[in-house]
């Protein structure tokens, strides 16, 4: 267990909806990362923040935005969704940066019908 | 820009036998940091080893080992007499300073690696 949760685990929905993914970081880490696994374009970044503040964008679409609460606890909010978005999304967290090992929830795994 | 490739999609082993998976870094910062995660069937990530720029020092852990090459730009991993629960999807990673504060991950496509009883 790396400490990070992430809910839901599973999520149906389908084109056109919005779903909001959850992330809780391990206790002292202020970084939150956000990654979406396919098939076709493997691990790929999306999102970073640290201590509440966007950090580095991915390749990030324009239909998705996130946001660190000052507990820390991470959002990931898709919308407009697409046949395509059907994906693993992890969360990620850190305790700062760039030298600090990158811990992942179990992922939330996305289908879009 | 950085780049991590693992040229083996696939290897296929029988319990006991040793298997090596490649790893190769593409990056022109000189401090950055090489990690391996360990992706089971269950789908989580498992985090395994970080490695920084500056330590070319080889390391083992249990089974595992991992030997750092800066000379030839690669980071391989060892598993000594495999088992079935090392069966897997295993992805190289890199992480540079180019990134600031920031430290996004770049992942390789994956070994996925069969232990067979």
């Amino acid at each position: 267990d790396s400490g990070v949760t992430q809910t839901p685990k599973h999520l149906i929905t389908a084109t056109g909806q919005r779903v909001t993914l959850r992330c809780s970081p391990r206790s002292g880490d202020l970084s939150v990362y956000w990654y979406q696994q396919s098939l076709d374009q493997g691990l790929q970044f999306l999102i970073q923040y640290y201590n509440g503040e966007e950090r580095a964008k991915g390749n990030i679409l324009e239909r998705f935005s996130a946001q660190q609460f000052p507990d820390l606890h991470s959002e990931l909010n898709l919308s407009s969704l697409e046949l395509g978005d059907s994906a693993l999304y992890f969360c990620a967290s850190s305790v700062r940066g760039v030298s600090d090992t990158q811990y992942f929830g179990p992922g939330t795994r996305l289908t879009v019908l | 820009a950085q780049k991590v490739t693992q040229a083996q999609t696939e290897i296929s082993v029988v319990e006991k036998e040793d298997v090596t998976l490649d790893c190769v870094y593409e990056t022109r910062d000189t401090t950055y940091y090489l990690f391996w995660y360990k992706q089971p069937p269950s789908g989580e990530l498992v985090f395994l080893i970080r490695r920084n720029s500056f330590d070319e020092q080889n390391e083992i852990s249990g089974r595992y080992s991992w030997n750092f090459q800066k000379s030839t730009s690669s980071f391989n991993f060892t598993i000594t007499a495999s088992q079935v629960v090392d069966s897997a999807v295993y992805f190289c990673a890199l992480s540079d300073s180019q990134t600031g504060a920031n430290s996004k991950l770049t992942f390789g496509k994956g070994i996925t690696l069969s232990v067979r009883p």
